[in-house]
C-alpha cells in the first residue's frame, strides 16, 4: 500500500544553519505530494506541494522537489530561523476531487536554537 | 485561503461520557471531510471520511460506534466520541479540500481531548 517515510528526529541545528529532512515515498502511480508544517497545539499548515515528477515546490524558504527516480520529495532551507521549530510532515495523496486521502509520515520535529 | 474551523480547542470530560467535536468550513462547501487523531509525537492517523449525506467510511481499526460522524450539512461535520475513556485522549483534527488549491487540503486547529 501506500506509505510515507520520514527521517527521524528530533533535528536540532543553530539558527542559519543549512536544512534537511529526508522524505521517501512508496506508492503506484503519480501521487501528490505535500509538506505540512506544524506549530505546538495547533493543526496543520501546508508548507508546499508538487504534484507531478520534477516539480518543485517552494514557501517561505523551503523547497522539495518531487523526484519520481527515487521516490523523494526531502525538505530544504538554506538558512533556518528560531521560528522554523515545529514538526514538519510529509504526505502523500492519491486520487482526485474530493476523494483522496492523505497518508503522513510520521513527522519530524526540527529545533533551532539562536 | 479556506478555512477550517473546529471546537473546541480543548475539552476535558469524565470517563463515560461522551464528547462532540465540531468542524466547520468557513466560506466554502465540503461535500468531504476528514478526521484524523494523533498520539503525542507521532503521525497523524486517518481515523475516517466523513460525507455529506451520507454514512462515514472508517478506515480499518476504527471502532464506528466509538467515534459517531455525522456530515449533515455541506459546512459541518461532528465528531462525537461516545463513552470516553482515558484512552482515547488525543489530539483529533478535522481537514476538507481546499476548493482554492486542486491539490490541496485545509485543516482546523485541532481539538485536544482529555479524558478523566
Amino acid at each position: 500500500g501506500n506509505s510515507v517515510t520520514q527521517m527521524e528526529g528530533p533535528v536540532t541545528l543553530s539558527e542559519e544553519a543549512f536544512l534537511t529532512i529526508n522524505c521517501t515515498y512508496t506508492a503506484t502511480g503519480y501521487p501528490s505530494l505535500f509538506w505540512y508544517v506544524q506549530y505546538p497545539g495547533e493543526g496543520l499548515q501546508l508548507l508546499l506541494k508538487a504534484t507531478k515528477a520534477d516539480d518543485k515546490g517552494s514557501n517561505k524558504g523551503f523547497e522539495a522537489t518531487y523526484r519520481k527516480e527515487t521516490t523523494s520529495f526531502h525538505l530544504e532551507k538554506g538558512s533556518v530561523q528560531v521560528s522554523d521549530s515545529a514538526v514538519y510532515f510529509c504526505a502523500l495523496s492519491h486520487g482526485s476531487s474530493n476523494t483522496g486521502k492523505l497518508i503522513f509520515g510520521q513527522g519530524t520535529t526540527l529545533q533551532v536554537k539562536p | 485561503g479556506a478555512v477550517v474551523s473546529q471546537h473546541p480547542s480543548r475539552v476535558i470530560c469524565k470517563s463515560g461520557t461522551s464528547v462532540k467535536i465540531e468542524c466547520r468550513s468557513l466560506d466554502f462547501q465540503a461535500t468531504t471531510m476528514f478526521w484524523y487523531r494523533q498520539f503525542p509525537k507521532q503521525s497523524l492517523m486517518l481515523m475516517a471520511t466523513s460525507n455529506e449525506g451520507s454514512k462515514a467510511t472508517y478506515e480499518q481499526g476504527v471502532e464506528k460506534d466509538k467515534f459517531l460522524i455525522n456530515h449533515a450539512s455541506l459546512t459541518l461535520s461532528t465528531l462525537t466520541v461516545t463513552s470516553a475513556h482515558p484512552e482515547d485522549s488525543s489530539f483529533y483534527i478535522c481537514s476538507a479540500r481546499d476548493p482554492d488549491s486542486l491539490y490541496g487540503y485545509t485543516f482546523g486547529s485541532g481539538t485536544r481531548l482529555t479524558v478523566v
